[in-house]
């Protein structure tokens, strides 16, 4: 099983606050992504990381911004939540390079929805 | 990106078997992965293909056609805790910071009735 963790697994939150949905994993894996997945629809990568100190944007244009100091934790920040924001947030972390970095662990997720 | 295709609805019974099918086209192939994702909760790791053939995994089987850029994924002996949906992503070939990146289909949405 994997050990990767996300909080809170739900929030509401108004139109104008700042958020941090935090991200944890226990592995020792290099590499951790976030992905915004709406009902139905794909994951978008929005942001991901090689190591700490190393972040890079991803395909989906997000007006969130991550930061990676420690190997196991990659939160994410909206610094003015909108509706637009209303998703599902999931965390994932894969290895390093070795016969098992194919494989992405993903967190248990965060639904956010602003109001 | 990447152009990943797959149905976006199936059924099927109890007991039956069902293939899901994947195709895709990317700039450089190095591996096509499935996930399954329960209403609600996170993606899990299902097989992984990275070279032509079947790769077989207790009920689950995975195919990949590289040259046709086709996968199915095959399910047995059907249960109805298999309604879920499967996501098929494929890891283009690439280098340096980009290395590892996944990009997922929409999903397909497999319904199992009694």
């Amino acid at each position: 099983e994997a050990d990767i963790y996300q909080t809170p697994r739900y929030l509401v939150i108004g139109t104008g606050k700042k958020i941090t949905l935090e991200c944890s994993q226990t592995m020792g894996h290099d590499k951790m992504y976030w992905y915004q997945q709406d009902p139905g629809m794909e994951l978008h990568l929005i942001h991901y990381s090689y190591g700490v100190n190393s972040t890079e944007k991803g395909d989906l244009s997000s007006e969130s911004t991550v930061s990676r100091i420690r190997t196991e934790h990659f939160p994410l920040t909206l610094e003015s939540a909108r509706p637009s924001h209303t998703s599902q947030y999931l965390c994932a972390s894969s290895a390093p390079t070795g016969p098992s970095s194919y494989e992405q662990y993903f967190g248990p997720g965060t639904r956010l929805t602003v109001t | 990106g990447q152009n990943i295709d797959q149905p976006t609805e199936m059924t099927a019974t109890e007991g039956a078997i069902v293939q899901i099918n994947c195709t895709y086209q990317t700039s450089g192939f190095n591996g096509l992965f499935w996930y399954q994702q329960h209403a609600g909760e996170a993606p899990t790791f299902l097989s992984y293909n990275v070279l032509d053939g079947l790769e077989e995994k207790g009920r689950f089987s995975s195919f990949l056609s590289r040259s046709k850029g086709y996968s199915y994924l095959l399910l047995k002996e059907l249960q109805m805790k298999d309604s879920a949906s499967y996501l098929c992503a494929v890891r283009p070939r690439s280098r340096g910071s980009t290395l590892g990146r996944l990009y997922f289909g929409r999903g397909t949405q497999l319904t199992v009735w009694p």
